[in-house]
This record gives structure tokens, sequence and C-alpha cells, in this order.
């Protein structure tokens, strides 16, 4: 247990459902993340968030939206997703803002998403 | 822009076995170096760091990894690997001065350690 908690941990939705990602922190952090992880490609940075304000948006589809309500909650909301969106989703956090790129992160365990 | 690569996709080792995974960078400022594992159905988490002073840097369960900057390296060793020790790594190099957006990943290495 890392203290980020992604749910559901499996979703699997047709290209025009609309469901959403969950994550939320107990360590008092103040950046939240959300990463797209593929197989054979490094990890994407989707979103940035530093204290409940988005910073960062790299090039994102609009298919996915994100969420943010406070500094412990982090959603990202998806619809009328394609099959190749299919991966695994990471929340991560980290206790200084993302202004800096010596934080450590603390990843939550994932969202297997599959897009029929 | 910085960019990291791992040279090796897989390597597989015995129990008790040396290892040394590689990593590659390239950066035209100072950077900061991370090494994180994701172990089956989880998430990644922090190995070990380097941000500046001692290349040599220790991390959690026996990893260690030196910061060569002539050779533009950072690679990950430990001297005696346990079937625990099965999962992918990922290195990750951030610019100093810059923002997490910054940090790039590697495609990973998958470590397997057999009986």
């Amino acid at each position: 247990e890392t203290g980020v908690t992604q749910t559901p941990r499996h979703l699997v939705m047709g290209m025009t459902n609309k469901k959403s990602l969950k994550c939320e922190q107990h360590l008092g952090h103040n950046a939240m993340y959300w990463y797209k992880q593929s197989a054979k490609k490094p990890l994407e940075l989707m979103f940035v968030y530093n204290f409940k304000e988005q910073t960062e948006n790299n090039s994102v589809p609009s298919r996915f939206s994100p969420e943010c309500p406070n500094s412990s909650h982090l959603f990202l909301h998806l619809h009328t997703l394609q099959p190749e969106d299919s991966a695994l989703y990471l929340c991560a956090s980290s206790f200084g803002t993302a202004s800096s790129g010596a934080n450590v992160l603390t990843f939550g365990a994932g969202s297997r998403l599959t897009v029929l | 822009a910085q960019s990291v690569t791992q040279l090796d996709s897989q390597v597989p080792v015995f129990e008790e076995a040396p290892v040394e995974l590689r990593c590659n960078y390239s950066s035209s400022v100072s950077v900061y170096l991370f090494w994180y594992v994701q172990y089956p159905n989880q998430g990644l988490q922090l190995l070990l760091k380097y941000l500046s002073g001692s290349t040599l840097v220790k991390g959690i369960n026996g990893f260690e990894a030196e910061f060569n900057k002539s050779q533009t390296s950072f690679h990950l060793r430990k001297p005696s690997v346990h079937i625990s020790d099965t999962a992918e790594y990922f290195c990750a190099v951030s610019r100093y001065g810059g923002s997490q957006g910054n940090l790039i990943f590697g495609k990973g290495t998958k470590l397997s350690v057999k009986p």
C-alpha cells in the first residue's frame, strides 16, 4: 500500500461509453499526476495538478477529461475512447509541486483500461 | 530536451548472480536521475535517485547506481539478486531546474530471476 489508491483496478468499456477513473492520495502531497503506460512505450505524462490547479496538459485528446476537486482526489473522465487508448493508467503524487523535476513520485497500482 | 535509453529490454539472470541494468541519457544541461521498479500488477516505486553530491547512490533492496557524467550513464547494480527482484525497472531523467513535466522515462528493462 503506497498511500495512493486507484479505482477501479480493471475497466472494460465500449467506444461509446462514459466512465471515470478515480485516484485518492492519503499522503498530504501537493501535486498529482496522470500517466499512461502502454506496452513497449515509455510512460507518458498526461496531466499535472498543483494544489488542485492544472498546470500541464501534454496534448492529450479531449476524450480524456481530468478533474481535481481538492489536493487529495483526482479523476480522469473517459468518453468515446478508441481501442488504442487501452492501457494502464497510473496516478501519482508528490510532496513538492510540479515546478521541480527533483520530486519523488508515489504511484498508485493503476487502472487497467480495455476499450472494445 | 533530454532523453533516456535503457539498452536491454529483458535481462534473465540466475538467483544469487550479480546484475547490471544499463541506462544512458542525453542532455545539454545538468540532470536529476532516478530508478523506479514496477512489480507485477503494481505501480512504480522509487529505488534510488541522484540529485547531486556523491556519484554512488544506494537505494532500497540492496540496489545501487553510479552516476557517470563523462559517459552520461546511470547503471543500476545489485551484487546478488533474489527471485523477489523479478520486476520491470525504469530509468528516468529530468532537467536540472526544469519542471516535473520534463521527467522522461525509459522504456524499461524486465529483470527475470530464475532459481
